[in-house]
C-alpha cells in the first residue's frame, strides 16, 4: 500500500498571506495526485487532480505542483473561506489518503 | 447538476449488517466508477471500495474485504455496499463519490454523506 504524508499538521496562516502545504507518497505515483478541501460538517471537495490541474470552478489563487513522491499545494493570498482541512490523495494505485493539513486562522 | 445523496446510516450493534445507498442524478450514471469513502469521527478520510462503471470489476480496501460488498443498479442510478459482520471500527461518514470512466482516479463529486455507528 502507498502511504501518503502530508505535512505540516496544522499550519496556522493570517488571512491574505501565502500557505504551502505538502504531500509525500512512499513510492512514485507519477503525476496521479489530487487535493480535498474539506470544511466542518460538509464533504470534501476537489480541488486539483493530476497534481496540478485546478477542478471545474476553483479559483486560481490554488496551485498545485510536483511529481513522483513529492507535492505542493499553494494558496497564494488566503481567503476568510480558505480555511479548512486539505487531504491529499494519490491515485496511482487505487486510492489513499494522506492524514491532512488544517489551515487555521493566526 | 451532479447530486450524489447517501441514505441508510444509522445506530446498528457490532456483529450486524446495514446497507447503504447512494442515489445520483445529473449525470450519465453508467459512464462512470463509483466509489465508498468513510470517515472515523474526527479522523481523516479512507477510500473503502469502487465499483466500474459497469459493475463487473470491484475492489475493496484490506480492512473490509470479505465484510462489505459494494454493487450498483445502473437502471436506477445507484450505488449500495453491503456492511456485514459490522464492527465498532466501522464507526464513520460514509460518502459515496464519482470516479471516472476508469476505476482508480480522482473523486470528483461527494455526497453529503451518512453516518453510521456500530455500538452495544
Amino acid at each position: 500500500e502507498i502511504v501518503m504524508t502530508q505535512s505540516p499538521a496544522t499550519l496556522s496562516v493570517s488571512p491574505g498571506e501565502r500557505a504551502t502545504l505538502s504531500c509525500r507518497a512512499s513510492q512514485s505515483v507519477s503525476s496521479n495526485l489530487a487535493w480535498y478541501q474539506q470544511k466542518p460538517g460538509q464533504a470534501p471537495r476537489l480541488l486539483i487532480y493530476g497534481a496540478s490541474t485546478r477542478a471545474t470552478g476553483i479559483p486560481a489563487r490554488f496551485s498545485g505542483s510536483g511529481s513522483g513522491t513529492e507535492f505542493t499545494l499553494a494558496i497564494s493570498s488566503l481567503q476568510s473561506e480558505d480555511f479548512a482541512v486539505y487531504y491529499c490523495q494519490q491515485y496511482n494505485n487505487w486510492g489513499t489518503f494522506g492524514q491532512g493539513t488544517k489551515v487555521e486562522i493566526k | 447538476q451532479v447530486q450524489l445523496v447517501e441514505s441508510g446510516g444509522g445506530v446498528v450493534q457490532p456483529g450486524r449488517s446495514l446497507r447503504l445507498s447512494c442515489a445520483a442524478a445529473g449525470f450519465t450514471f453508467s459512464s462512470y466508477a463509483m466509489h465508498w469513502v468513510r470517515q472515523a469521527p474526527g479522523k481523516g478520510l479512507e477510500w473503502v471500495a469502487v465499483t466500474s462503471y459497469d459493475g463487473s470489476n470491484k475492489y475493496y480496501t484490506d480492512s473490509v474485504k470479505g465484510r462489505f460488498t459494494i454493487s450498483r443498479d445502473n437502471s436506477k442510478n445507484t450505488v449500495y455496499v453491503q456492511m456485514n459482520s459490522l464492527r465498532a471500527e466501522d464507526t464513520a461518514v460514509y460518502y459515496c463519490a464519482r470516479g471516472r470512466p476508469a476505476m482508480v482516479t480522482y473523486l470528483d463529486y461527494w455526497g453529503q454523506g451518512t453516518l453510521v455507528t456500530v455500538s452495544s
